[in-house]
């Protein structure tokens, strides 16, 4: 089945660096790539939809220049999250869609701790 | 815009027994589908079930199913014959086919299944 593959799965970094997290499709082209975030003990809440070739759709509320994303090719996206803080410290997942009704395949996510 | 409610932050249920997860859900779109994913520990999303707007049919799969109340806007998950390895967290998202093609998710439900 199509997979996503996103590393890594975890990371800590010190306050005020920047951190890639990067999402694979392996088995199919992602022309559109969902980027979440997901604190403890709440839901998914959609940051961002890169697009291939095209520049990022933000939701309201999220900086754009502080989590980049780049969508350059059919099979990567990549979010960066710069000079992080600790209150950046979360769980990331990515999510496209394989062109099935059913949708949406996920990574397996990435927790982010900024100490 | 989409909106995705799911009023039990947590629930119990005895192992083995029958199990209803309740999600309602507002859009203005006609065109729409729902879903339910299950969240472990681990963080991966795993994908449950299935409910298109126009299917007049519940959806199942295996012990999990679909009441789908379409003039209600409701869409429970319905798990039975309940497994430890059920517990976990529950979260109704939708798609709405005029909205972008993203999920949007209700806020969860944590599911501890007692021995």
């Amino acid at each position: 089945g199509a997979v996503v593959s996103q590393h890594p799965s975890r990371v800590i970094c010190k306050s005020g660096t920047s951190v890639k997290i990067e999402c694979r499709s392996l088995d199919f082209q992602a022309t559109t790539m969902f980027w979440y975030r997901q604190f403890p003990k709440q839901s998914l809440m959609l940051m961002a939809t890169s697009n291939e070739g095209s520049k990022a759709t933000y939701e309201q509320g999220v900086e754009k220049d502080k989590f980049l994303i780049n969508h350059a090719s059919l099979t990567l996206s990549t979010l960066t999250v710069t000079s992080a803080h600790p209150e950046d410290s979360s769980f990331y997942i990515c999510s496209a869609n394989p062109g099935s009704p059913l949708g949406y395949t996920f990574g397996s996510g990435t927790r982010l701790t900024v100490v | 815009a989409q909106k995705i409610t799911q009023t039990q932050p947590g629930m119990f249920v005895q192992e083995k027994e029958a199990v209803t997860l309740d999600c309602t859900y507002d859009t203005s779109d006609q065109s729409y589908g729902l879903f339910w994913y299950k969240q472990p520990s681990s963080g991966e999303m795993i994908f449950l079930i299935y409910q298109g707007s126009y299917d007049e049919q519940n959806a199942t799969e295996g012990r999990y199913s679909l009441n789908f109340q379409k003039a209600r806007k409701s869409a429970n998950l319905v798990i039975s014959a309940s497994q430890l390895g059920d517990s976990a967290m529950y979260f109704c998202a939708m798609r709405a086919n005029n909205a972008g093609n993203m999920l949007t998710f209700g806020g969860g439900t944590r599911l501890m299944v007692k021995p």
